[in-house]
């Protein structure tokens, strides 16, 4: 098993610019999130989803959309990036709602 | 979801017992406790949780109070490479499953 593969591991963009962070995992777990991590501080909770089609919002849910089209991929979409967004995004994955999450390697999103 | 309070920061000399404490005073009774840990700048690390029982695995103990108010880590021999960000956090098992992260205890293991 690869795990929880996040693809790409660094980006830069320019304000306004808009991309996919990508989210695969290959373990057949139903649940998914999405965290972002600013420096020096805790993971907040982007978005979530508990299943394909399911998806719903978490703490900081702004400027982020999200879609669950299959079991094995969860891609986070930021629609018009601002220099606020700039953070490490985690993905994580776990088979149920009794297990603890496997987290990825992160995301680090640089917007200029 | 019930909220955590953790210490900012604690040392611990190595291979001594790392004990990291947890306040979660507003737990409700189906609610879990998780602990996670973060070394450096990687993805968060799951440890253990439990609901009521004491709960050991092969990286942690945890004890959870009789009345659920408040938990503790253990790591009974801490090395070099415990020294991490430590999350304590409080769930239910059901339903939307959000996990919510605290800012967590840093975790110094000195030499």
């Amino acid at each position: 098993n690869a795990g929880v593969t996040q693809t790409p591991k660094f980006q830069v963009l320019k304000t306004g610019q808009s991309m996919t962070l990508q989210c695969a995992q290959d373990m057949n777990h139903e649940y998914m999130s999405w965290y972002r991590q600013d420096p020096g501080m805790g993971l907040r909770l982007i978005h979530y989803s508990v299943g394909a089609g399911i998806t719903d919002q978490g703490e900081v849910p702004n400027g982020y959309n999200v879609s669950r089209s299959t079991t094995e991929d969860f891609p986070l979409r930021l629609l018009s990036a601002a220099p606020s967004q700039t953070s490490v995004y985690f993905c994580a994955s776990s088979y149920s709602v009794g297990e603890g999450y496997t987290f990825g390697s992160g995301t680090r999103l640089t917007v200029v | 979801d019930a909220k955590t309070t953790q210490p900012t920061s604690m040392d611990c000399a190595e291979g001594r017992a790392a004990n990291l404490p947890c306040n979660h005073s507003t737990i409700s009774g189906n609610e879990y406790v998780y602990w996670y840990r973060q070394i450096h700048s990687q993805g968060p690390q799951y440890i253990i949780h439990g609901l009521k029982n004491n709960e050991t695995n092969e990286m942690a103990s945890l004890i959870i109070t009789e009345d659920r108010k408040s938990s503790t880590l253990i790591l009974p021999h801490a090395t070099l490479r415990d020294t991490a960000v430590y999350y304590c956090i409080v769930r239910v098992n059901t339903g939307g499953f959000k996990t919510i992260f605290g800012a967590g205890t840093r975790l110094f293991v000195k030499a």
